[in-house]
């Protein structure tokens, strides 16, 4: 069975700090992993993902993560925050065959302070 | 479409009364997702289609709830006497047949009150 953990349903950082927002996984097989984000009102926006090409994945407005499997884990980083960043981040994991349906964490909220 | 649309943005229904919600997926995307989220439960996997295959209902809750997608594209999930306990945004996405490692694309949802 596969599930996620984020660590932290809330996590407030100052304008031009580093954005840390943790995912660990559980698969029993190699996953796909993706980073999806939230903003009020709306559908959920693909951020990256991870299918088990390199490790190091950037994804859009300057946001990377590193899949380390020693460590089951896929944290979401940005070097320097801004406020148009504050918003729900979610991490999912997918099987790699089937259905490829996702199972969600329970998402962070990322507050961005002026 | 550009994008997947999701019909009605907001629906506000009475306990007991059935709703019915409808998705319109990006055209060719043979491979169509329902997922719940609410408060305390998060994002819920609940009913995949691809293609004429017969759909994993796994995730729906209760015999209440029911889904269709006519013609490989519209899809539209029911509930029947809805319970308050079914408040909650429900998600469409949908993805291509070889697109599984490009991720889905969600639509924006439909908000259910029930009163």
């Amino acid at each position: 069975a596969q599930s996620v953990t984020q660590l932290g349903s809330h996590v407030s950082v100052s304008e031009g700090a580093l954005v840390l927002l943790r995912c660990n996984y559980s698969s029993s097989v190699p996953p796909y992993l993706f980073w999806y984000v939230q903003y009020p009102n709306q559908g959920l926006q693909l951020l990256l993902k991870y299918t088990s090409a390199a490790t190091l994945v950037k994804g859009i407005n300057g946001f990377e993560a590193e899949f380390k499997k020693s460590e089951t884990s896929f944290h979401l980083t940005k070097p320097s925050a801004h406020m148009s960043d504050a918003a729900e981040y979610f991490c999912a994991v997918s099987d790699t065959s089937g259905t490829y349906k996702y199972i969600f964490g329970t998402g962070t909220r990322l507050k961005v302070l002026a | 479409g550009a994008g997947v649309s999701q019909s009605p943005s907001n629906k506000v229904t009475e306990k007991g009364k059935d709703v019915e919600l409808r998705c319109d997926p990006i055209s060719g995307h043979t491979a169509l997702y329902w997922y719940r989220q609410s408060l305390g439960q998060g994002l819920e996997f609940l009913i995949y289609f691809q293609g004429n295959s017969a759909p994993d209902k796994s995730g729906l809750p209760s015999d209440r709830f029911s889904a269709e997608r006519t013609g490989g594209s519209v899809s539209t999930l029911t509930i029947q006497r809805t319970q308050q306990e079914d408040s909650a945004v429900y998600l469409c996405a949908s993805r291509s047949t070889t697109g599984a490692q490009d991720g889905y694309t969600f639509g924006s949802g439909t908000r259910l009150t029930v009163v």
